[in-house]
């Protein structure tokens, strides 16, 4: 068990390219998160999947981002068309169903 | 909607000092509540969880506290010292057990040697 892995752990791009970032989560973990966290504030919800199924999105989550979980193990997020706006921390969590959730190192997005 | 609250937002005590932090959170139909520290820069490392069927749990010099009826939990740090230094966050899960965890914004602590 090496804990929750994401990739990249930076990335900048130029506001209207896409990016996608990877999560790899606990190995024995059906649930896995994914968040966005600004500076100073709290981690806030964007989606989260059990298993291959996503069965919640935040309003957070525009049209322009897509996440999926291929046979229930890695994760992707996707943005499209960046903005400005979208330049904050990428956080992905897992756990087991009603369990503690363990975090990832997050993906720092910058949008210049 | 859920609305958790940390206050403050920032503290600074000196070394050896037993101190408290507090979360509360608007909407008391919870499953469970998580404490989590964060270094800057880096990920949340998860500290306790407390079901919500829990009054308490500990860890070493960590005890955290709920009162589901009042919306309210602490997390009491014994002997503080200068690498407990980061920002604490809870989280709450709804009753339904849906993945959404709703979080506060964070207490930055400073522990000065």
């Amino acid at each position: 068990d090496t804990g929750v892995s994401q990739d990249p752990r930076h990335k900048i791009t130029k506001r209207g390219q896409n990016v996608t970032f990877r999560c790899d989560p606990i190995s024995e973990h059906n649930r896995l998160y994914w968040y966005r966290q600004t500076l100073g504030q709290g981690p806030e919800f964007l989606t989260y999947f059990q298993n291959e199924a996503q069965l919640e999105k935040s309003r957070l989550l525009s049209d322009r981002f897509s996440a999926e979980r291929p046979k229930g193990s890695f994760s992707t997020l996707e943005i499209q068309r960046t903005e400005q706006g979208d330049s904050a921390m990428y956080l992905c969590a897992s756990s087991e169903l009603g369990r503690e959730q363990y975090f990832g190192p997050g993906t720092r997005l910058t949008v210049t | 909607k859920q609305e958790v609250t940390q206050i403050p937002a920032a503290l600074s005590v000196p070394e050896g000092e037993n101190l408290v932090l507090n979360c509360s959170f608007t909407d008391s139909a919870i499953y469970n509540l998580q404490w989590f520290r964060q270094d800057p820069g880096k990920g949340l490392t998860s500290l306790l969880l407390i079901q919500s069927s829990q009054r308490e749990q500990t860890s070493g010099r960590l005890n955290a506290s709920l009162d589901k009826s009042s919306g309210r939990s602490t997390l009491y740090i014994a002997a503080s010292q200068p690498g407990d230094s980061a920002t604490y966050l809870c989280a709450v899960r709804p009753n339904t057990n849906a993945g959404k965890s709703t979080f506060g914004d964070g207490t930055t602590l400073t522990v000065k040697p």
